[in-house]
């Protein structure tokens, strides 16, 4: 399964709400879907998993949905620290996973 | 706290043997899948192979089979990465990761918990 994240790049201001994308070449069960946020030098850090539930402390503006090939995460008010790469990931019922190649969110 | 600590940075040299460790703390190390992951400079996170310690099954990403090797030791409560020949191409930051439970018991398929990442360097 290969994962296609987009856009490459976001740019957009502080308050704005934020659209990324990441459609699976083929049909996927949402529970194994999830989405990880990383910055400069830091490991990444997951933010949803079963494509829709909050991981543990991740702030109510971050929201994931989709089924099927399409996913989205959501990010409803752009706070400065929100500006980092963002990955979604795929892991299979044999534990082979795969990531998205990644979207870059900078402020504009 | 539940912690993965990671080995320091390492420099090699191409043909030269290496091993980096995944300390665990505060959860049971041999109930839960730990997964190895690798950044090259500046690119994206690739998924190497994944380790469940209470009985040492272990899978590869069929690009890293063969390539690198992913063991694990109960009585230290630590996962490892090693390569028995390294390349220029291997140099990146190679983190661990848990692979998260959901209070079901059933799995997350998700890495909750990450490592703070070993950068390794091959160089001449």
């Amino acid at each position: 399964i290969v994962l296609t994240q987009s856009p490459g790049t976001l740019s957009l201001s502080p308050g704005q709400r934020a659209t990324l994308s990441c459609r699976a070449s083929q049909s996927v069960s949402s529970s194994h879907l999830a989405w990880y946020q990383q910055k400069p030098g830091q490991a990444p850090r997951l933010l949803i998993y079963y494509a829709s539930t909050r991981a543990a402390g991740i702030p109510d503006r971050f929201s994931g949905s989709g089924s099927g090939t399409d996913f989205t995460l959501t990010i409803s008010r752009l706070e400065p620290e929100d500006f980092a790469v963002y990955f979604c990931q795929h892991c299979g019922s044999s534990l082979r996973c795969t990531f998205g190649q990644g979207t870059k969110l900078e402020i504009k | 706290e539940v912690q993965l600590v990671q080995s320091g940075a390492e420099v090699k040299k191409p043909g030269d043997s290496l091993k980096i460790s995944c300390r665990v703390s505060g959860y049971s190390f041999s109930n839960y899948w730990i997964g190895w992951v690798r950044q090259m400079p500046g690119q994206g996170l690739e998924y190497i192979g994944i380790i469940y310690p209470g009985d040492s099954d272990t899978r590869y990403r069929p690009t890293f089979q063969g390539q690198v090797t992913i063991s694990a030791d109960k009585s230290v409560s630590t996962a490892y990465l090693q390569w028995s020949g390294l390349r220029a191409s291997d140099t990146g930051i190679y983190y661990c990761a848990r692979l998260g439970i959901k209070p079901s018991g059933s799995y997350a398929y998700s890495f909750d918990i990450w490592g703070q990442g070993t950068m390794v360097t091959v160089s001449s």
